[in-house]
């Protein structure tokens, strides 16, 4: 059973603070790793994808993988309110001869208080 | 980034009719689509895989006959709810993975489902 692991929350910080997401996944051979960012009421949005070990940056957002460990975390430097919403963790895992399907972790709900 | 379209947006519908649902890849090709549902406060559950020209693969659980899925072409998938009930009431995400290498997946807005 693929399995991917997140912190349900909530996770509250103040307005200027970093927010530090983390995520564990259960399968060593997983190259893929997705950061979704979903507002209550709507569809997941997409915001960080990482592939390779070492830090990610984009914008205020860095995704950090590491493989060995297989760890994967988003970090939110400069925290706005608008940050505030579940951030989803997705592992894309072989589900069958060359087939590969996400599989999501519950989802973290972040606060950001002004 | 891609834009997957989703329509209707919000649908009320008598219990026992059947409800369609589309969703469009609308600036790529999308070789594999997925259907999704969500209860409130709940995390996503996969429903099924839809590959172009080919039958859905369902998860477990999921009624194949209840859930028809439709991926006629690579840029236009559609999941049927037949004879709805109350209890199929949710949140219905599509979302489709583009042909290229890294095979990102994007997600449409999502479908409202009410049935009375």
């Amino acid at each position: 059973q693929k399995e991917v692991e997140q912190n349900s929350g909530p996770l509250s910080v103040p307005e200027g603070a970093i927010a530090s997401l983390n995520c564990t996944y259960s399968d060593r051979v997983s190259q893929s790793f997705f950061w979704y960012r979903q507002y209550s009421g709507k569809s997941p949005e997409l915001i960080m994808s990482i592939y390779s070990n070492g830090d990610k940056e984009d914008g205020r957002f860095t995704a950090q993988l590491n493989k060995a460990s297989q760890y994967v975390s988003l970090l939110i430097r400069d925290s706005q309110p608008s940050d505030s919403a579940t951030y989803l963790c997705a592992v894309k895992f072989r589900s069958g001869g060359s087939n590969y399907k996400l599989t999501f972790g519950k989802g973290t709900l972040l606060t950001v208080n002004p | 980034g891609a834009v997957v379209s989703q329509h209707p947006s919000r649908v009320i519908c008598k219990s026992g009719t059947s409800v369609k649902i589309e969703c469009r890849s609308l600036d790529f090709q999308a070789t594999t689509m997925f259907w999704y549902r969500q209860f409130p406060k709940k995390s996503l559950m996969l429903m099924a895989t839809s590959n172009e020209g080919s039958k859905a693969t369902y998860e477990q659980g999921v009624e194949k006959d209840k859930f028809l899925i439709n991926h006629a072409s690579l840029t236009l998938s559609t999941l049927t709810v037949t004879s709805a009930h109350p209890e199929d009431s949710s949140f219905y995400i599509c979302s489709a993975r583009d042909g290229t290498f890294k095979e990102t997946q994007y997600f449409g807005p999502g479908t409202r489902l009410l049935v009375l």
